[in-house]
């Protein structure tokens, strides 16, 4: 079946514009998670969804950032005045249940630069 | 909080030979534990995992056993192919089960 989507796949933004990225997750799945994955931090944990509420949101580096999910299903997530320390790629993932031993799936991820 | 300390890279191999990348883990409890993996140009994908102590995941010739006793989950192939080549990440849950938590990432690099 299909995976997990995300859109779009690269994102070259200036220095203090706004950005949506997208994510499809898997069907039925309804766990959602953002992450990011930089040279630098490795993987941070972004946001957790537990259908359309996010129980979860400590990974959030700031204000400027801002999720939302409508449906129990497409995830946006949205940067603010975009600063280059942004610039990463941006991991979407779900999972079957908010369950220890659920594994997560992964999207291919969006690729953001901040110039 | 859980966290998970995972061997920095790059481990360098011949094809064929024996890897081991190691991992270890401080958790509250006994949680689910695993291991991604990132070939090159590619997202990340679930290579293997284990839900319980002494449990063995295994996957594509890897393996690698939940071992309570050195709170270890160390990865390993006996023979290794130049299509394993790619990045590896331990991870477990976090306290909440929020979220995962992963290691740096060990870079493996397999010449013919």
């Amino acid at each position: 079946g299909a995976g997990v989507s995300q859109s779009p796949s690269n994102k070259v933004t200036e220095k203090g514009k706004d950005v949506e990225l997208r994510c499809d997750p898997i069907s039925g799945h309804t766990a959602l998670y953002w992450y990011r994955q930089s040279l630098g931090q490795g993987l941070e944990f972004l946001i957790y969804f537990q259908g359309n509420s996010a129980p979860d949101k400590s990974g959030l580096p700031s204000d400027r950032f801002s999720a939302e999910r409508t449906g129990g299903s497409v995830s946006t997530l949205t940067i603010q005045r975009t600063q280059q320390e942004d610039s990463a790629v941006y991991l979407c993932a779900s999972s079957l249940a908010m369950d220890r031993g659920y594994e997560q799936y992964f999207g291919p991820g969006t690729r953001l630069t901040v110039t | 909080g859980n966290s998970v300390t995972q061997m920095e890279g790059p481990v360098t191999l011949s094809e064929e030979a024996f890897l081991t990348i190691n991992c270890t883990y401080t958790a509250t409890g006994y949680p689910s534990l695993f291991w991604y993996v990132q070939y090159p140009g590619e997202g990340l994908q679930l290579l293997l995992k284990a839900t319980k102590a002494d449990d063995k995941g295994s996957n594509k010739g890897f393996e690698a056993t939940y071992r309570k006793e050195t709170t270890s989950f160390h990865l390993e192939k006996g023979s290794v192919q130049v299509s394993d080549s790619a990045v590896y990440f331990c991870a477990l849950p976090n306290q909440a089960g929020t979220a995962l938590i992963f290691g740096k990432g060990t870079t493996l690099s397999v010449s013919s």
